[in-house]
């Protein structure tokens, strides 16, 4: 069974562009979690979706946004981007809407912003 | 776990001996923990989890304890081997309404061949 799998796996972008990254779960997962991570500042929740909703939102900007679709899958996308928004973005699938079940995590996608 | 900025804690082993790592987490509403591994350059794999109505789980090589008295953590490998060096992190579900992770900072542990 693959895994968590996240596209593209490394980007660079210029500040004030936006960028979008996918996250395809694991086959079956409806729940998608997306996390930064950064060295100062660790693993930091973003959102987390099933089912196509929203279900949580972390302390991030609006300019932090994503959404998932009828087939699990799911993306983020990051406007008006900002030196700080380089970080390792990852994703994570859960099979069902049950929080106290396992989370898979994919590779990330490594964003540096210049 | 600990949701404070990034000191993070190093722990060095032989190789064969026994690792203890260790997580204090801050809700006592918390009924879900797994601890994941890092190595460079890759996402978080998932190596155990425990609820909070266990104390003790074991896996493949690794234990987890949960001693929710004093809100802490262990995992507990056997038999280290240079393949466990990596970047450990307990994470902990914040109760039932929670949907969403927090992480512990990370043990980063090196095993000394």
């Amino acid at each position: 069974k693959a895994g968590v799998t996240q596209t593209p796996r490394y980007l660079i972008k210029t500040r004030g562009q936006q960028v979008t990254l996918s996250c395809s779960p694991i086959s079956g997962h409806r729940s998608v979690s997306w996390y930064q991570q950064t060295p100062g500042q660790g693993l930091q929740f973003l959102f987390e979706y099933f089912s196509e909703t929203q279900r949580n939102k972390g302390n991030f900007p609006g300019r932090f946004s994503g959404r998932q679709f009828s087939n699990s899958r799911s993306e983020m996308n990051v406007s008006t981007l900002e030196l700080g928004d380089s970080a390792l973005y990852l994703c994570a699938s859960r099979r069902t809407g049950e929080t106290n079940t396992e989370a898979f995590f994919g590779q990330g996608t490594r964003l540096t912003v210049v | 776990g600990e949701s404070v900025g990034l000191h993070l804690p190093t722990l060095s082993v032989q190789e064969g001996d026994n690792s203890i790592i260790n997580c204090a987490y801050s809700n006592s509403a918390s009924d879900y923990f797994i601890w994941y591994k890092q190595e460079s350059g890759k996402g978080p794999q998932f190596i155990i989890d425990i609820r909070s109505n266990m104390d003790k789980r074991q896996g493949q090589r690794v234990t987890v304890l949960l001693n929710k008295t004093v809100k802490h953590l262990s995992l507990q490998i056997a038999a280290t081997q240079p393949g466990d060096s990596a970047v450990y992190f307990c994470a902990e579900n914040e109760g039932s309404s929670a949907r969403q992770l927090t992480f512990g900072s990370g043990t980063q542990l090196t095993v000394l061949p």
